[in-house]
């Protein structure tokens, strides 16, 4: 099994353009979630998903869209893209719901000039 | 929202000491994970533990739900163990959605 795979590792974009983040997991986990983390802030939730078909905001959603139409993937899109966007994207997932152990990808660095 | 504090901000330790991270909560939780970081930015899962005391090998955990707080033990601590130790918890608020981080301790391990 891969677990939670990212891509890409590392993007720079200019302000205004678009992109979208790809996560994937092969461990059939239900819930899906979108970190970003930020110096001296931990992690903030932008977007999570309890299955296909079903996503939800988190504390940060502002400037990001999800979607997930499959169990394995759920791509976080920046519509345009701000400084205040530069930060480190972390995908995660969890078996049954947020009440179980999440396990977590390797990033994206985004840095947004 | 629910807060989550975490002490000491930062840790340095020499290799083979011993140290205790704590974790305190604001209100009520149904789960409480402690991830790593390690220096090269992955997050991994340490302990799912809502309640009670769990081990892994030289790695424990303590969460005493009643007075809202949780303890991660490192016992005779590698360089390996260096990185960001982060504690996150689910609170009833947000029951079912999400995890709210704390912000860390960084954990120095001189060899």
């Amino acid at each position: 099994n891969a677990g939670v795979t990212q891509t890409p590792k590392f993007q720079v974009l200019k302000t205004g353009q678009s992109m979208t983040l790809q996560c994937a997991q092969d461990m059939n986990h239900e819930y899906m979630s979108w970190y970003r983390q930020d110096p001296g802030m931990g992690l903030r939730l932008i977007h999570y998903s309890v299955g296909a078909g079903i996503t939800d905001q988190g504390e940060v959603p502002n400037g990001y869209n999800v979607s997930r139409s499959t169990t394995e993937d759920f791509p976080l899109r920046l519509l345009s893209a701000a400084p205040s966007q530069t930060s480190v994207y972390f995908c995660a997932s969890s078996y049954g719901g947020i009440h179980s152990p999440l396990h977590f990808g390797n990033g994206t660095r985004l840095t947004v000039t | 929202g629910i807060q989550v504090e975490q002490s000491p901000p930062d840790l340095i330790l020499q290799e083979g000491a011993n140290s205790t991270l704590r974790c305190n909560f604001s209100d009520s939780v149904n789960n409480l994970q402690w991830f790593h970081q390690n220096p090269w930015g992955q997050l991994i899962n340490l302990f799912y533990i809502p309640s009670g005391t769990k081990q892994n090998g030289r790695l424990s955990a303590t969460t005493v739900a009643t007075e809202r707080y949780s303890l991660l033990y490192i016992s005779s601590s590698q360089t390996t163990d260096s990185g960001v130790y982060f504690c996150a918890v689910e609170g009833r608020e947000t029951s079912g959605s999400r995890l709210t981080f704390g912000e860390g301790t960084q954990l120095t391990v001189n060899p």
